[in-house]
């Protein structure tokens, strides 16, 4: 089976608290690619981050970081001193090389940082 | 700036009456996506294009149809819609399809079927 679990529905969180959204996948290909993106409340989903499955290596980009862990099948996003605009909706995602960059979305977890 | 635009991003329907929903990217990429998103749930793919080659979701009803007559632009076609059919629907294009191209989309169309 092909597919990505996003357990946590919803998160709410105080601005400059940090928070972790997990993600969990499944699939039984060698070659792989994860990805999240945000969906803020105007519905447009903006691309964060990408990363094969060769490539283990955490990524830190400002407030962002991202930690991808095959033993575990994880790859979670976490967001440091949290701001009231990182208020959105955020997909982990999954794809493959020959299914044509089909993205096979997680449920989303929707964050809420109040100020 | 190059980027992804759908029009209209609010459409209201008939049940029953088609309906074309519209994606243009100014990318010059070479996979136009369309997906599905109902309320609280993740995007779901209907079908893209690679250049001119249509590739259709197994679970895609027949009810939608898609045509890419350039480069730029793709339409959504719902034939008959039906009350299960209203949605946010996301148009994405990426530069090739596979590997780790990264998808951007456009802002979507809310569509409201009456």
């Amino acid at each position: 089976a092909q597919k990505v679990t996003q357990a946590q529905t919803e998160i709410s969180v105080v601005e400059k608290e940090d928070v972790t959204l997990d993600c969990v996948y499944e699939t039984r290909d060698t070659t792989y690619y994860l990805f999240w993106y945000k969906q803020p409340p105007s519905g447009e989903l903006v691309f964060l981050i990408r990363r094969n499955s060769f490539d283990e290596q955490n990524e830190i980009s400002g407030r962002y970081s991202w930690n991808f862990q095959k033993s575990t099948s994880s790859f979670n996003f976490t967001i440091t001193a949290s701001q009231v605009v990182d208020s959105a909706v955020y997909f982990c995602a999954l794809s493959f090389y020959n299914q044509g960059g089909k993205l096979i979305f997680g449920q989303g977890t929707e964050l809420s940082v109040k100020p | 700036d190059a980027m992804v635009i759908q029009n209209p991003r609010y459409q209201v329907t008939q049940f029953g009456k088609p309906v074309t929903l519209s994606c243009s990217q100014t990318l010059n990429h070479n996979v136009m996506y369309w997906y599905q998103q109902k309320s609280s749930q993740a995007p779901k793919l209907l079908f893209h294009y690679y250049d001119k080659d249509f590739n259709n979701e197994a679970d895609t009803p027949d009810n939608f149809q898609s045509r890419r007559p350039n480069t730029s632009f793709c339409f959504l076609d719902i034939r008959s819609p039906g009350l299960g059919d209203a949605a946010m629907y996301l148009c994405a294009t990426s530069r090739e399809a596979g590997r780790n191209n990264e998808q951007f989309f456009g802002p979507g169309t809310r569509l409201t079927v009456l």
